[in-house]
């Protein structure tokens, strides 16, 4: 069975502007969470979406917009770029909200 | 404020010895601990998980121990191979407290087995 898959693998982009990333889940699970890591450090909540409906979001600027799609596909959106929204994104999956979570390979974000 | 805490970045141990990674962490509403690998290039690999209902959870060669009056968890691994090599990130949940499954990271110990 097919992991958590994420697209695009890289991008660079410039402050100011926006980037979208997308995150497909490991088929049956309903649950997707974002998480971003910067150098250094561990991974950092960003949200959580179950059954189409944000159920958590951690300590990140309006700036960060996350959906769920019917088929429990999610897109994390993050507008006006900063250098420091340089990191790895990762995307995790779940059966439901409360079990273990799956990552994908991630998304490096480079910010010039 | 760090609630979950790796002390130390890198550990080397001989293949074939046991590795122990330590964890220390400051939320009392934290009740699931999980344990995650990572390669370069690769997202975080599940490990192995533990309930404040236990104090020992063991996979193959992998057993972490949960000291819940100290707020401490460690990972033994046994024997310790090359392919262990990785960073490996401690992880609490309160599936209690938060109604979500978020977790909250450590900032990761690098193992280095050396053959």
């Amino acid at each position: 069975d097919a992991g958590v898959t994420q697209s695009p693998t890289h991008l660079i982009k410039t402050r100011g502007q926006q980037v979208t990333l997308r995150c497909s889940p490991i088929s049956g699970h309903k649950s997707v969470s974002w998480y971003q890591q910067v150098l250094g450090q561990g991974p950092q909540f960003i949200f959580q979406y179950y059954e189409k409906e944000e159920r958590g979001r951690g300590n990140f600027p309006d700036r960060f917009s996350a959906r769920q799609f019917p088929n429990y596909s999610s897109e994390l959106n993050v507008n006006a770029l900063l250098l420091g929204d340089s990191a790895l994104y990762l995307c995790a999956s779940s059966p439901s909200a409360r079990e273990t979570q799956y990552f994908g390979p991630g998304t490096r974000l480079l910010v010039l | 404020d760090q609630q979950v805490k790796q002390n130390s970045p890198s550990l080397s141990v001989q293949e074939g010895r046991i590795s122990i990674l330590n964890c220390d962490y400051t939320n009392s509403m934290f009740d699931y601990f999980l344990w995650y690998k990572k390669y370069p290039a690769e997202g975080p690999t599940f490990l192995i998980s533990i309930s404040s209902i236990k104090d020992k959870n063991e996979d193959g060669r992998f057993t972490v121990f949960l000291n819940k009056s100290a707020k401490h968890l460690s990972l033994h691994i046994v024997p310790s191979q090359p392919g262990d090599s990785a960073v490996y990130f401690c992880a609490a949940s309160s599936v209690r407290g938060f109604g979500n499954e978020k977790l909250t990271f450590g900032t990761g110990t690098r193992l280095t087995i050396i053959p």
